[in-house]
């Protein structure tokens, strides 16, 4: 099982639409979580971290949920310029004391008009 | 503020030429990691420097692949006798002491 698992999509979504993305991981240990996003041959750009409440930023909500070692990411009112692929993020603790992330394969979304 | 800078943007190589690839991460970041994301693919994290620690390289692919981190900013990674199974963007992340990472732009790497 990988350690950080999402759909590779691809979403196409009408302007306007709401779309839903889930990531699931499978360290229980893991404290960390974020998602990034990636523009077409660009470097990754960290969106949001998740906590555990759950966070909103505009139009973009994160979920964590715990128990079921999943993330979630809900964007409201797609814009053409939200087209990317988006990276579930996990920390993942190492005995070496390294701080590590895993990043999950992304899911690309592309907005229609 | 400024952050992270990487370069060459890109690079042709032969093959069995060696290589470096350079990053300046935020200042005041104490972390520093490298990547390697082939075209299409997910990240493939290569080596972590944090402070005057060790660096972790359980990432490297081969000997080929060394880095250093001097004085704690600048990187270098270095690729000996490249193959072309090397070409791929090279990025750059540096972190405070949290967990978010910020990354440069990259260098592209093609091997001929």
């Amino acid at each position: 099982r990988k350690e950080v698992e999402q759909d590779p999509g691809p979403f196409n979504v009408p302007e306007g639409a709401t779309v839903a993305f889930n990531c699931t991981y499978s360290n229980s240990a893991s404290q960390s979580f974020f998602w990034y996003r990636q523009d077409c041959r660009k470097e990754p750009k960290l969106l949001m971290s998740v906590y555990s409440s759950g966070n909103e930023d505009g139009r973009f909500t994160a979920q964590l949920n715990r128990a079921s070692q999943y993330i979630s990411l809900l964007i409201r009112d797609s814009k053409l310029s939200d087209s990317a692929t988006y990276l579930c993020v996990v920390n993942i603790p190492m005995n070496t004391g390294r701080r590590a992330l895993t990043f999950g394969s992304g899911t690309r979304l592309q907005v229609q008009p | 503020g400024a952050g992270v800078s990487q370069s060459p943007s890109n690079k042709v190589t032969e093959k069995g030429k060696d290589v470096e690839l350079r990053c300046d991460p935020i200042s005041g970041h104490t972390a520093l990691y490298w990547y390697r994301q082939s075209l299409g693919q997910g990240l493939e994290f290569l080596i972590y420097f944090q402070g005057n620690s060790a660096p972790d390289k359980s990432g490297l692919p081969s000997d080929r692949f060394s880095a250093e981190r001097t004085g704690g900013s600048v990187s270098t990674l270095t690729i000996q006798r490249t193959q072309q199974e090397d070409s791929a963007v090279y990025l750059c992340a540096s972190s405070p002491m949290g967990y978010e990472q910020y990354f440069g732009p990259g260098t592209r790497l093609t091997v001929t």
